[in-house]
């Protein structure tokens, strides 16, 4: 089975710029999560979606937003760019409860200059 | 903000020695997971402990939690070159596994 595709890899923005990642979760698994990691810490939550609903929310501004299709792949949408916005994205999947585990992506890495 | 802190940052050993890590966090928990990340890409789970448990073991891997002094151990035995990664604790704010609370991780180098 295929693992938790994310689209870019890599990509290089300016300030200012919108952009918008994707992610296709494990075959079978309803759950979405987002995560950011910039350089040298650990990944910080972002949004989670279950069943098209956000169901969790960190501490992020407006600028980010996200959704899940009705297939459960999920976008996360970036507005106004900032420099601090560089960072490895990563989305992780899960196929609901009991089940803990999150399967993450190889993540995409945003450069913002 | 970051629930855990991971203890030591950085940590090199010799192929073939145990490597520890520690990571301590804030709130009450339901359980903590441990994660591995190689160069920057996707975290792999490694093992989730529950906040009733107090020791598992996974193959090489054994992992410890002490609820009363909000902590948790990694032990990687016998280690190899390709243990390098860093290693990260998490915590499951919901108990549902929706919302993982990292620790800014421990970077292992196991030398050949």
């Amino acid at each position: 089975d295929a693992g938790v595709t994310q689209s870019p890899t890599h990509l290089i923005k300016t300030r200012g710029q919108h952009v918008t990642l994707r992610c296709s979760p494990i075959s079978g698994h309803k759950s979405v999560s987002w995560y950011q990691q910039v350089l040298g810490q650990g990944p910080q939550f972002i949004f989670q979606y279950y069943e098209k609903e956000e169901r969790g929310r960190g501490n992020f501004p407006d600028r980010f937003s996200a959704r899940q299709f009705p297939n459960y792949s999920s976008e996360l949408n970036v507005n106004a760019l900032l420099l601090g916005d560089s960072a490895l994205y990563l989305c992780a999947s899960r196929p609901g409860q009991p089940t803990k585990t999150q399967y993450f992506g190889p993540g995409t890495r945003l450069l913002v200059l | 903000s970051q629930q855990g802190e991971e203890d030591p940052q950085a940590l090199s050993i010799q192929e073939g020695e145990n490597a520890t890590m520690n990571c301590s966090y804030k709130t009450s928990i339901n359980n903590l997971q441990w994660y591995r990340q190689n160069s920057g890409r996707g975290l792999v789970h490694l093992i989730l402990i529950r906040s009733n448990e107090r020791e598992k073991h996974s193959g090489r891997l054994r992992v410890t939690l002490d609820t009363s002094k909000k902590s948790s151990s990694l032990l990687i035995t016998a280690s190899r070159a390709a243990d390098t990664a860093s290693y990260f604790c998490a915590t499951d704010e919901d108990n549902a596994g929706n919302m993982l609370t990292f620790g800014g991780g421990t970077r292992l180098m196991v030398k050949p």
